[in-house]
């Protein structure tokens, strides 16, 4: 089946600092993205739409230039989160559907966990 | 945009016995229904999935109910056994919200030996 990785797998940064998350589709092409965030004993949420070779779409409340999207090729998309504050503390997922054209099965990563001191 | 509730938030069983959790969801236009099993610090796996088009999946254990009409669907989890303790999300797809997953709170399953 479909890969997707993530890096890093855990981050442990000091307030004020950005982090960047990495999110590859290891054996297909991803032309869409999805970075969702959980925090501890709560569902997934959608942050952000990645879209390689165009500005990323964010979901209403998420901060575009606290995070930050880019997709510059079809097999990576980076999430970076800037200026980082302890409420940013979470479990960042990437997804890529195997295929934009279809509405259909997604791959996860397997997730980046984020510790703000 | 769409919205999915999720029930229960914990479920307790005995090992044998079945499993049922529900789903409503809000945008009548969303056709791909995911069912996810969450362990703690890990990513969800997709345990079964079903499309607009039909009503009822099942593989092994675990089976899938749409109800288009009333816009619910349930996973049903049949001979529970301890491994099946996790953390369960349903998601919704489709429609107005082209491709993204909005997923139900959550439930905890916990199966006793």
């Amino acid at each position: 089946g479909a890969v997707v990785s993530q890096h890093p797998s855990r981050v442990i940064c000091k307030s004020g600092t950005s982090v960047k998350i990495e999110c590859r589709s290891l054996d297909f092409q991803a032309t869409t993205m999805f970075w969702y965030r959980q925090f501890p004993k709560q569902s997934l949420m959608l942050m952000a739409t990645s879209n390689e070779g165009s500005k990323a779409t964010y979901e209403q409340g998420v901060e575009k230039d606290k995070f930050l999207i880019n997709h510059a090729s079809l097999t990576l998309s980076t999430l970076t989160v800037t200026s980082a504050h302890p409420e940013d503390s979470s479990f960042y997922i990437c997804s890529a559907p195997l295929t934009a054209r279809v509405v259909g099965k997604q791959f996860f990563g397997p997730g980046t966990r984020l510790t703000v001191l | 945009g769409e919205n999915v509730e999720q029930h229960p938030s914990t479920l307790s069983v005995q090992e044998g016995d079945s499993a049922v959790i529900k789903c409503t969801y809000s945008d009548s236009a969303s056709n791909y229904f995911p069912w996810y099993k969450q362990e703690l610090g890990k990513r969800p796996q997709l345990i079964i999935d079903i499309r607009s088009n039909v009503g009822e999946k099942k593989d092994q254990r675990i089976a899938v109910t749409l109800n288009k009409t009333a816009k619910h669907f349930s996973l049903h989890i049949t001979e529970t056994q301890p491994e099946d303790s996790a953390v369960y999300f349903c998601a919704a797809s489709g429609g107005t919200s082209y491709g993204k997953l909005t997923f139900g709170q959550g439930t905890i399953l916990t199966v006793h030996p």
